[in-house]
């Protein structure tokens, strides 16, 4: 069965801080893998898409890694921010026959910054 | 670039009547659009692909004659709930594909998501 798995499920870090979060797939086969950010009542906004062969993406503050082999993927936050709380979510594209590829998606970490 | 523009972005109704969500891509042409459901603390679930000038492709479970989905154009796609019920109450999200894209990013299937709709009905 295909599934994305995400950890922790909520996160709470102060202001300034770096955190890592944690996403396992096995959705096979596998095309990409994307981290989205989501804010509360807001849509999911890209932060990296990632494919196969590469195994780090680095958008600003946020850091990705990919490890096909393990299917883990990580999501790095550097020098946290307020506003960097939000739902992180990790999404797993699979590969099918023709253009339908469908997303599976994670429960997402739940991040909390404080002051 | 890649705005998608969703409206309302809440509405409120009385139970039996009908809801259109509309759906935009402000800056590029969407052949494809996708409409999402989300409820709290779950992730999103894919309710139905639209496409351009056709017919909508929707996911098992999802009833298509509740959930009507019209894409008359490049740029917008429009969901009517239909007669809502109190447990239609969600957060709907559409998301656009960029027509332009070919090669490598159309095989990424990336898509923009509209800032959603919450409905609740009464």
């Amino acid at each position: 069965k295909n599934q994305v798995e995400q950890s922790p499920q909520s996160l709470i870090i102060l202001e300034g801080k770096n955190c890592t979060l944690q996403c396992n797939y096995t959705v096979s086969p596998f095309s990409n893998l994307r981290w989205y950010k989501q804010d509360t009542g807001r849509g999911p906004v890209s932060l990296t898409i990632m494919t196969f062969s590469e195994n780090t993406k680095s958008n600003g503050r946020y850091t990705a890694t990919l490890d096909a082999d393990t299917k883990q993927s990580s999501l790095h936050i550097t020098a946290s921010q307020l506003s960097d709380s939000a739902s992180y979510i990790c999404v797993v594209s699979g590969e099918h026959a023709g253009n339908n590829r469908k997303l599976i998606w994670g429960l997402g970490t739940s991040l909390g910054v404080n002051p | 670039g890649a705005v998608v523009s969703q409206h309302p972005s809440w509405v409120i109704c009385k139970s039996g009547t009908s809801v259109k969500i509309e759906c935009r891509s402000l800056d590029f042409q969407a052949t494809t659009m996708f409409w999402y459901r989300q409820f709290p603390k779950q992730s999103l679930m894919l309710m139905a692909t639209s496409n351009e000038g056709s017919k909508a492709t929707y996911e098992q479970g999802v009833e298509k004659d509740k959930f009507l989905i019209n894409h008359a154009s490049l740029t917008l796609s429009t969901l009517t709930v239909t007669s809502a019920h109190p447990e239609d109450s969600s957060f709907y999200i559409c998301s656009a594909r960029d027509v332009g894209q070919e090669g490598g990013r159309a095989l990424i299937n990336e898509q923009f998501f509209g800032p959603g709709t919450r409905l609740t009905v009464l």
